[in-house]
């Protein structure tokens, strides 16, 4: 039991480049989360999905997007990187309001 | 909009302290609330899980508190140790669409040997 996975741990992109973070749970949650986090701002929730097949706009939407085609993957692609888009990404799952798990983090730098 | 803070935001104390960091919200209409430890460089771990109807919940050292009336919620830690040297964050869920998180700032413990 893996718990919830991130790939890569760390990218260093220029900006205009695309990427895509994986994330992967063997743990059958039905709740997947991206957050980034950045000093002074905490964590924010970036998108999230309630199941396979659906997602939704978090708190700083603008400039990714995701998708959850299993119900064990979300994935977060920036399309046009940027270096505001400088952060350590964090991934999470939960069933339906209970404990939330995080992945360890991927740390992305945009030059 | 949902609002939680933690004070203090930095924390330095003696090995063997007991301490109480703090953790306040700004709507009491909460689901649960969560305390997570990170580690520099790491991931969240979850410490405690407290359930809206629960008044505390308890694991080793660590004694959670949740005063939802009042918006507020304490961690105790027994006893401290070097390795308890970690940024512990707070975190409210409600029963929205997402079941989303409000994270607080976090508050910086170091605790000397």
């Amino acid at each position: 039991n893996a718990g919830v996975t991130q790939t890569p741990k760390f990218r260093v992109l220029k900006t205009g480049q695309s990427m895509t973070l994986l994330c992967a749970q063997d743990m059958n949650h039905e709740y997947m989360y991206w957050y980034r986090q950045d000093p002074g701002m905490g964590l924010r929730l970036i998108h999230y999905s309630v199941g396979e097949g659906t997602t939704a706009k978090g708190e700083v939407p603008d400039g990714y997007n995701v998708s959850r085609l299993k119900k064990q993957n979300f994935l977060l692609g920036l399309e046009s990187a940027a270096p505001s888009q400088t952060s350590v990404y964090f991934c999470a799952s939960r069933i339906s309001l209970s404990e939330q798990y995080f992945g360890p983090g991927t740390r992305l730098t945009v030059t | 909009k949902q609002e939680v803070t933690q004070i203090p935001a930095a924390l330095s104390v003696p090995e063997g302290e007991n301490l109480v960091l703090n953790c306040s919200f700004t709507d009491s209409a909460i689901y649960n609330l969560q305390w997570f430890r990170q580690d520099p460089g790491k991931g969240l771990t979850s410490l405690l899980l407290i359930q809206s109807s629960q008044r505390e919940q308890t694991s080793g050292r660590l004694n959670a508190s949740l005063d939802k009336s009042s918006g507020r919620s304490t961690l105790y830690i027994a006893a401290s140790q070097p390795g308890d040297s970690a940024t512990y964050l707070c975190a409210v869920s409600h029963n929205n669409a997402g079941n989303m998180l409000t994270f607080g700032g976090g508050t910086r413990l170091m605790v000397k040997p």
